[in-house]
Parts: structure tokens; sequence; C-alpha cells
């Protein structure tokens, strides 16, 4: 069975600082990896998802990484601002399945 | 396109209780999914549907019951409420492709189970 784990479970930083979010996973055999934002209250917004064939991607000031092999995804934030404060959650998907795995998030606070 | 949307948003149920939650989505998107999230935990699956028809167990399926009659909708049935079933409720989509199986997910409905 597949375990997605996020460490820490909280991080505070202040604005500007680069965030580093690191999710790891059990079974190397995945599909693909997907990074979401979740905001108090709220429902959960896709950042970024990467294809097993792929190391990294990029949106703006987010970019996520994978190491199949070693079983660890991380997700860099730079120059951070307030508005980024949420909880980050990483999802895996496994081949020839439909569901996704999650991790319990990184909840993160950006300090003005 | 509203999206994946759900109702209510919030409810209080008293232990024995039914009741329905709604999700529709308007994408035409085969896969749906419902989950539920336990403050400091991640989502749990608890049941998926590939297609109108076709409904399977995810990871914690008992106490509820889902159907999908259309593309459209995949209502979530919980009978006989329990405090346990205490939970934020998210419903997802993902379209039916051999490329990105990006989820999309509705906003949630709090249910408390008093």
């Amino acid at each position: 069975k597949q375990e997605v784990t996020q460490i820490p479970a909280a991080l505070s930083v202040p604005e500007g600082e680069n965030l580093v979010l690191n999710c790891s996973f059990t079974d190397s055999a995945i599909y693909n990896l997907q990074w979401f934002r979740q905001d108090p209250g709220k429902g959960l917004t896709s950042l970024l998802l990467i294809q097993s064939s792929q190391r990294e991607q990029t949106s703006g000031r987010l970019n996520a990484s994978l190491d199949k092999s070693s079983g660890r995804s991380t997700l860099y934030i730079a120059a951070s601002q307030p508005g980024d404060s949420a909880t980050y959650l990483c999802a895996v998907e496994p081949p020839n399945d439909y569901k996704l795995s999650f991790g319990a998030g990184t909840t993160v606070t950006v300090r003005a | 396109n509203a999206g994946v949307t759900q109702t209510p948003k919030f409810r209080i149920l008293k232990i024995g209780q039914s009741m329905t939650l709604q999700c529709t989505q308007d994408m035409n998107h085969n896969y749906m999914y419902w989950y539920r999230q336990d403050p400091g935990m991640g989502l749990k699956l608890i049941y998926y549907s590939v297609g109108a028809g076709i409904t399977d167990k995810g990871e914690v399926p008992n106490g509820y019951n889902v159907s999908r009659s259309t593309t459209e909708d995949f209502p979530l049935r919980l009978e006989l409420a329990a405090p346990s079933q205490t939970s934020v409720y998210f419903c997802a989509s993902r379209p039916w492709t051999s490329g990105s199986h990006e989820q999309f997910f509705g906003p949630g409905t709090r249910l408390t189970v008093l």
C-alpha cells in the first residue's frame, strides 16, 4: 500500500524567503505526482502535476522536482509572499489505477 | 464552466439521521471521486466512479453509498449518521485521457454529526 509522507507538518518563514516543501512515497511505481494548495475552509487547487517520465515542472515562482528512484518530490516556492500562506498537499497516482494517495500536507505561514 | 460544485456547504446532523451530499461537474469528466478529510490528515477515498453506472469502493466506504446515473452527477449518501462521520467531504473529477490525469476538486461540504 502506498504511503505518502510530508514533513514538516507546519512551517513559518519571513516574507521573501524561499520555501522548500518535501513529499516522500514508499512505492516508486507511480504514474504521476500532483501538488495541491488548500486555503482554510476551501477545496484543493492543483498547482503542478509531474508525470513519472519527467524530472520537474515549473509554473511561475513554483518548481516541483521528482526523483522516483528515491521516492521523493520537492516543491520550491521562490521569494515567498504572505499570499502563499496555505496548506500544500502532494498526491501520487499509481499506474493502471484511478486513485490518488495523499499526504497529510504542510501548512505554510509566510510572515510579513 | 462552473467546474465541480457541491451542496450543501455546511450541515449538522443528529446521530442516526440520513442525508445526501450532492456533487455535479460540467466538464464531461468520466472519473469522479468522493474523499473525506479529517483535521490534520490527508484525504481518504470513500468511493469512486469511472463512468455512468459504474462505482467502486475506496479506502473508507463503510457507512456510505453512491450512485452514478449520469456523467454529471455523483451523489454520496450517508445512512444512519455517526459522530465518526464528522468531516469535510470533497468531490473531485478528472477526464479519461492517456495524458494528464489532473483532478479537479469541489469546494467541500463540512458535516458535523452530533
